[in-house]
């Protein structure tokens, strides 16, 4: 079965140091890949996506995120955190040969940065 | 992103009574989606549409119906509102690679 797994339910930075939000899949082709944040009560906002190519990614807000296909992973980083980076990060994958452009939805990870 | 509308933005209801979602947008995309997020659960399919001739159930579609009144316009009726479907409830729409760009959400409680 297909999945996303976000193994933490909440992540701790302090101001200025480097975050990283995890993310694993399982899909049973190549997969498009993405991350989306939800501040508090608004919706979810696109921050970046794989599709192809540098497995390196760069989004919104100084984030990126690193595809690794040996490990099914595509965590998602910053060298250096904000206290407005605090809010639930979304990390979802789409099985390219899927007509249907479903995506499917880890649980998601709170962010705590701290001052 | 005001590219997705929603409306109400908030609402509450009684047990029994039928509700309907409102969900507009001036992306131009064929693709809509309904889903409902609950604490903990994260995002969680109910309907999606590729046209307004094509409706498909998601994960969650029991006690819930949709309508395609046209490309931009994709609404969500609970027939018979329970508390269980207390829950924010986001529309969304779909771009060429499949990122999902959504709307503001609506608060919804059963009481």
């Amino acid at each position: 079965a297909q999945s996303v797994a976000q193994p933490e339910d909440q992540v701790n930075v302090a101001e200025g140091n480097p975050l990283t939000v995890k993310c694993t899949y399982s899909v049973s082709g190549n997969p498009y890949l993405f991350w989306y944040v939800q501040y508090p009560n608004r919706g979810l906002q696109f921050l970046l996506k794989y599709i192809t190519g540098d497995n390196l990614v760069k989004g919104s807000y100084g984030f990126e995120a690193e595809f690794n296909k040996s490990q099914t992973s595509f965590h998602l980083k910053k060298p250096s955190a904000l206290v407005s980076d605090s809010a639930l990060y979304f990390c979802a994958v789409r099985d390219r040969a899927d007509s249907n452009y479903q995506l499917i939805w880890g649980a998601g990870t709170k962010l705590i940065i701290k001052p | 992103d005001a590219d997705v509308t929603q409306t109400p933005r908030n609402r509450i209801t009684k047990t029994g009574k039928r509700i309907m979602l409102e969900c507009s947008q001036t992306k131009g995309h064929d693709r809509m989606y309904w889903y409902r997020q609950d604490p903990g659960l994260g995002l969680r399919l109910i309907y999606y549409s590729f046209d307004v001739k094509d409706i498909n159930k998601g994960e969650i579609s029991d006690g819930y119906s949709v309508s395609r009144q046209a490309q931009a316009k994709f609404s969500l009726s609970l027939e018979s509102a329970i508390p269980n479907q207390t829950a924010l409830y986001f529309c969304a729409t779909s771009g060429p690679s499949g990122e999902q760009y959504f709307g503001p959400g609506t608060r919804l409680t059963v009481t």
